[in-house]
């Protein structure tokens, strides 16, 4: 089976730095990945990891440890815009690009 | 470029009436293409995924059923509606081949069973 754990609710401050934890168990892992999703939008892809490290975007940077099923989104410079949640997805089949979502936390980004 | 289409945008439908949701992409062959739900407080449950024409494999066991007659299209459907059916229904599209490659939603049905 696959758990993935996320915290539920962040609030930060504009200009602020946020970190979003995300926890997984699969059987097998294949990546994994960082959607953005605001109020009433379809998800929109972040980020990408597959190897343990830390991958930078601009202002987003994605990080994963394997060995201990631990990833976390790094939100540097924080903007209002930024408010919405943040799903964390694991492949862990092979052969197929299917992802299994946490349940997303939201983030609500203030003055 | 790659865009993905779902229609309609929203849907009123009575408990027990039949369910037609359609999923298009343009630009890309050979997609792999996904049906999502977004139920209010939990997460994105895959529903069906579909590597090529005619194939489906289900994630969850429910009254809901999917379709590809098409390589760029892919419908959602139901014999009779329940309650639980109410949601955010999402498709998505990824390139066929590597797992790696990301997954791209369309815009979503909001969907309200009464």
């Amino acid at each position: 089976g696959q758990n993935i754990d996320q915290p539920t609710e962040m609030t930060a401050t504009e200009g602020a730095i946020v970190q979003i934890n995300c926890t997984y168990q699969t059987s097998g892992f294949n990546g994994l990945f960082w959607y953005q999703q605001h109020a009433g939008e379809a998800p929109t892809f972040l980020s990408y990891n597959v190897l343990d490290g830390l991958e930078e975007k601009g202002r987003f940077s994605s990080f994963l440890s394997r060995s201990k099923g631990y990833s976390y989104l790094l939100l540097k410079e924080l903007q209002m815009k930024d408010s919405a949640s943040y799903l964390c997805a694991v492949k862990g089949k092979r052969g197929y690009s299917t992802l299994t979502f946490g349940k997303g936390t939201m983030l609500l980004v203030s003055p | 470029s790659q865009t993905i289409h779902q229609w309609p945008a929203t849907l009123v439908q009575p408990v027990g009436s039949p369910l037609s949701l359609e999923c298009t992409v343009e630009g890309t062959s050979n997609p792999n293409l996904y049906w999502y739900r977004q139920a209010a407080g939990r997460g994105l449950q895959l529903l069906f995924y579909s590597v090529g024409i005619g194939q489906i494999s289900s994630e969850v066991p429910q009254n809901l059923s999917a379709s590809r007659p098409q390589d760029r299209q892919f419908i959602l459907s139901s014999k009779k509606l329940l309650l639980s059916d109410s949601g955010f229904y999402l498709c998505a599209w990824s390139r066929g081949g590597a797992p790696s490659y990301e997954q791209y939603f369309g815009p979503g049905t909001r969907l309200t069973v009464t």
